[in-house]
């Protein structure tokens, strides 16, 4: 069955650092989304982009935080310089059409020091 | 805020009992979804009810949607210890974009 893979699993970083994760969405998918859940808390929305551009970003997703689909299978969310209040598990998800039913990557935990 | 608000937060049932979760939300919306997560890993789609249905079912679970309160409810029966997760109401609101919006989720605890 197809599935939404996220690399890398964990990812320690030094505070002030880029990081980059990546996701491959399901191919015939056409909606790609990037979440965040802080241990323990609710799954907070950061953006979501379609036909190559941003559809939708929430206050989190600040200058900070870019997406690019570079190569039409991969999918990335970069933060440019990493804080402590970054460190959380990201999921990306993905849609094939605007059906409503996302379906998520197992996350990748990115831990600052 | 779009978001849903889960109710309770936690609970903790034992095998063969039903569990019922509920959910509230803010806005217009043209579908809830219910997600389960299992602990550390993504989340998984269990079932979307349109705005214009008032009840769903998939095996096990029964979802109900009530426009006019803006709340669901998620009926897990006859519930097995496998079901222990949290559960996630979302939400997709009415006004064109694509922001799906996550609730603060039930923990539920089956006992064997």
């Amino acid at each position: 069955e197809p599935e939404v893979t996220q690399t890398p699993s964990h990812q320690v970083t030094q505070m002030g650092q880029e990081v980059i994760l990546r996701c491959v969405p399901i191919s015939n998918h056409l909606y790609f989304y990037w979440y965040r859940q802080i241990l323990g808390q609710k799954v907070e929305f950061l953006v979501s982009f379609y036909n190559n551009e941003i559809s939708e970003k929430s206050e989190i997703f600040d200058d900070q935080f870019s997406v690019e689909r570079p190569d039409g299978s991969n999918f990335t969310l970069k933060i440019r310089s990493t804080k402590l209040e970054d460190s959380a598990m990201y999921f990306c998800a993905s849609m094939k059409w605007d059906s409503g039913e996302l379906f998520f990557g197992e996350g990748s935990r990115l831990t600052v020091l | 805020s779009q978001q849903g608000e889960e109710d309770p937060q936690a609970l903790s049932i034992q095998e063969g009992e039903n569990a019922t979760m509920n959910c509230s939300y803010k806005t217009s919306i043209n579908n809830l979804q219910w997600y389960r997560q299992n602990s550390g890993r993504g989340l998984v789609h269990l079932i979307l009810i349109r705005s214009n249905e008032r009840e769903k079912h998939s095996g096990r679970l029964r979802v109900t949607l009530d426009t006019s309160k803006k709340s669901s409810s998620l009926l897990i029966t006859a519930s097995r210890a496998a079901d222990t997760a949290s559960y996630f109401c979302a939400t997709d609101d009415d006004t064109g974009g694509f922001k799906t919006i996550f609730g603060a989720g039930t923990r539920l605890f089956v006992k064997a």
